[in-house]
């Protein structure tokens, strides 16, 4: 069975610059997270999607970033414009569901930003 | 808030010796406890875990004991391995929303 897929690996772009991530959950996972993992830190998560509908979403910064699941599958994560602070590591998980058993989160490689 | 603080890096190991990584947390309510592991290149996998007190998580001769009295959930294992070299996170989570906070990361480097 294949794992939570991530693309880009790697982006580098310069700031003031717009940029997506995309990500594939596992088959059959109606919980997508996106999480954020600042260089020598431990990931934060930036939102939480229930199939299509983001439902803990406190943490994104909304004025720049964004983020979509249509069809409560593929999720795309969005920076416009990228700043020099936004350099980081992108993580996506998923899983089956919140509790017990279904909580376990499967994370994809991550997608390393560098914004010059 | 809730929080995790564990051990910072590296830690330098030779082949065979004992590895403890220390993690204690800070939480209202009653955790879920992890380990998280990232190998090079790769992305964070499920090490073990434990979902009450006194509860022992185990997986590929790593262990770690949910102590609710000393708020600590220490990695440990006998004997390590240079395929063993990685990044290991501690973290937690509560209630229903799922949400993992995570400590800052131990990196672990095994000598042959």
């Amino acid at each position: 069975e294949a794992g939570v897929v991530q693309s880009p690996r790697y982006k580098i772009i310069e700031k003031k610059q717009p940029v997506a991530f995309w990500c594939n959950p596992i088959s059959g996972h109606n919980t997508l997270y996106w999480y954020l993992q600042n260089l020598g830190q431990g990931p934060e998560l930036l939102i939480r999607y229930e199939n299509e509908e983001a439902v803990d979403d406190s943490q994104l910064p909304k004025d720049r970033f964004s983020a979509e699941r249509l069809k409560g599958v593929d999720s795309t994560l969005k920076i416009q414009p990228a700043e020099l602070g936004d350099s980081a590591v992108y993580l996506c998980a998923s899983s089956l569901g919140l509790a017990g058993e279904y909580n376990e989160q499967f994370f994809g490689p991550g997608t390393r930003l560098t914004v010059l | 808030g809730d929080s995790v603080t564990q051990m910072e890096g590296p830690v330098t190991l030779s082949e065979e010796a004992f590895l403890t990584i220390n993690c204690t947390y800070t939480a209202t309510g009653y955790p879920s406890l992890f380990w998280y592991v990232q190998y090079p290149g790769e992305g964070l996998q499920l090490l073990l875990k434990a979902t009450k007190a006194d509860d022992k998580g185990s997986n590929k001769g790593f262990e770690a004991t949910y102590r609710k009295e000393t708020t600590s959930f220490h990695l440990e294992k006998g004997s390590v391995q240079v395929s063993d070299s990685a990044v290991y996170f501690c973290a937690l989570n509560i209630g229903a929303t799922n949400k993992l906070i995570f400590g800052t990361g131990t990196l672990l480097a095994v000598q042959p």
